[in-house]
């Protein structure tokens, strides 16, 4: 079964701190992805990359960076975490092929306290 | 831009009702669509695209160029199906691929 798993289901973190979710695919995908998940507003993209050592920024990618530095695995820092992003944090990944869809982890939901 | 519209927060049928949750796309070019499902603490799962022209637990979508839709149908539905939906646009061959969600509807089926 393929897969896409995220470190940490849950977190807590204090406003200040630097925090790393991280994220591994077993899959050989090119594609990565962090979304962050809000209720009443959907699914919202930080940040992508597309191959080892790029990356894009997304829609809302402001008090995020990312690391990509192996194909399997794709980082979302929080240089300074804020209240304001407390929230459910998903990383998904595709294949350039495009033979199926997008391929989610379970999430992990951050608490900046 | 590529934007995705779903109208409703929140759909609330009773079991054996019809189902169809609507899904209304912005985009230029060719889209590639899909529809995910999340059940209640799981996460998301693809549960069709457009493409492939499945259909999947009873669920059917047909891309509407001219409308620009891709509503999801099911014409009985099951307590089971109670989830949050999610409509999503790929931009087609060329672009860098990258999914745009829609803000989501939540179907409630009552027994």
């Amino acid at each position: 079964d393929v897969k896409v798993t995220q470190s940490s289901r849950y977190l807590v973190k204090r406003t200040g701190e630097k925090v790393f979710l991280e994220c591994v695919q077993d899959m050989d995908h090119e594609n990565m992805f962090w979304y962050r998940q809000d209720p009443g507003l959907g699914l919202r993209l930080i940040y992508f990359s597309y191959d080892v050592k790029m990356k894009e920024k997304g829609d809302i990618p402001e008090g995020y960076s990312v690391s990509r530095e192996k194909k399997e695995r794709f980082s979302l820092i929080l240089e300074s975490a804020s209240t304001n992003q407390t929230s459910m944090y998903l990383c998904a990944s595709r294949s350039d092929r495009r033979v199926t869809g997008y391929t989610f982890g379970s999430g992990t939901r951050l608490t900046v306290v | 831009a590529q934007r995705v519209t779903q109208p409703e927060k929140l759909l609330s049928v009773f079991k054996g009702a019809p189902v169809e949750l609507k899904c209304n796309y912005s985009y230029s070019g060719s889209p590639e669509l899909f529809w995910y499902v999340q059940y209640s603490r799981q996460r998301l799962q693809l549960l069709l695209r457009h493409i492939s022209r499945e259909s999947i637990k009873g669920f059917t979508a047909d891309l509407n160029k001219g409308e620009t839709s891709f509503h999801l149908k099911k014409p009985f539905a099951q307590e089971e199906d109670s989830a949050m939906y999610y409509c999503a646009l790929s931009r087609s061959p060329g672009g860098s691929y990258i999914p745009t969600f829609g803000r989501g509807t939540s179907l409630i089926v009552h027994p």
